[in-house]
């Protein structure tokens, strides 16, 4: 029973490169998001997707990209890495149908990817 | 945007002793987790809450909506329950995130 797997688990960049870190959800759930967490802080919304061939900006989107091309599937991509991008990364997913539902469904968590850039 | 509180912000108890843990938001939720984030990082779910009261082993939970607050209960701690406990809100009607609170940082004592 995976849930979220992210890959990799640990990334260490020099300032400028790119990647791009893969979460994947085998719950077949609609939405799947992008966090961050930096020290002694609770996670911040980056990006998100409501559904397969969608992203929308989060709290913190600027210097990220996403993208959901398969519905299991969701893309963060760094294009040029910077110093203050050095956080740990988590992926969730949740079930749920139409936007506007009133009643809403807990987000599963992976395990994070712990990304230092240089 | 939606404020979440939470107290104490650290706690050191013995093993066996029992804890509450608060979580006070400013608007109404339509989403409302109890997290435990292990000292490897690891998020752990422990409750989805929005309103009520569930329990699960030694820990039980209980959201007053109404009152914009969260309960998290821990009874008979032990050294593995340490770690930093988050709550997390989902506005109603709002957008797709989920804001988190800072958390309370437990530390159980042999």
């Amino acid at each position: 029973n995976a849930g979220v797997t992210q890959t990799p688990k640990f990334r260490v960049l020099k300032t400028g490169q790119s990647m791009t870190l893969l979460c994947a959800q085998d719950m077949n759930h609609e939405y799947m998001y992008w966090y961050r967490q930096d020290p002694g802080m609770g996670l911040r919304l980056i990006h998100y997707s409501v559904g397969e061939g969608t992203t929308a900006k989060g709290e913190v989107p600027d210097g990220y990209n996403v993208s959901r091309l398969k519905k299991q599937n969701f893309l963060l991509g760094l294009e040029s890495a910077a110093p203050s991008q050095t956080s740990v990364y988590f992926c969730a997913s949740r079930a749920g149908g139409h936007i506007l539902e009133y009643s809403n469904q807990p987000q599963h968590f992976g395990d994070g990817t712990r990304l230092s850039i240089l | 945007g939606i404020q979440v509180e939470q107290s104490p912000p650290d706690l050191i108890l013995q093993e066996g002793a029992n804890s509450t843990l608060r979580c006070n938001f400013s608007d109404s939720v339509n989403n409302l987790q109890w997290f435990h984030q292990n000292p490897w990082g690891q998020l752990i779910n422990l409750f989805y809450i929005p309103s009520g009261t569930k329990q699960n082993g030694r820990l039980s939970a209980t959201t007053v909506a109404t009152e914009r607050y969260s309960l998290l209960y821990i009874s008979s701690s032990q050294t593995t329950d340490s770690g930093v406990y988050f709550c997390a809100v989902q506005l109603l009607f709002g957008n797709e995130k989920l804001t988190f609170g800072t958390g309370t940082r437990l530390t159980i004592i042999p």
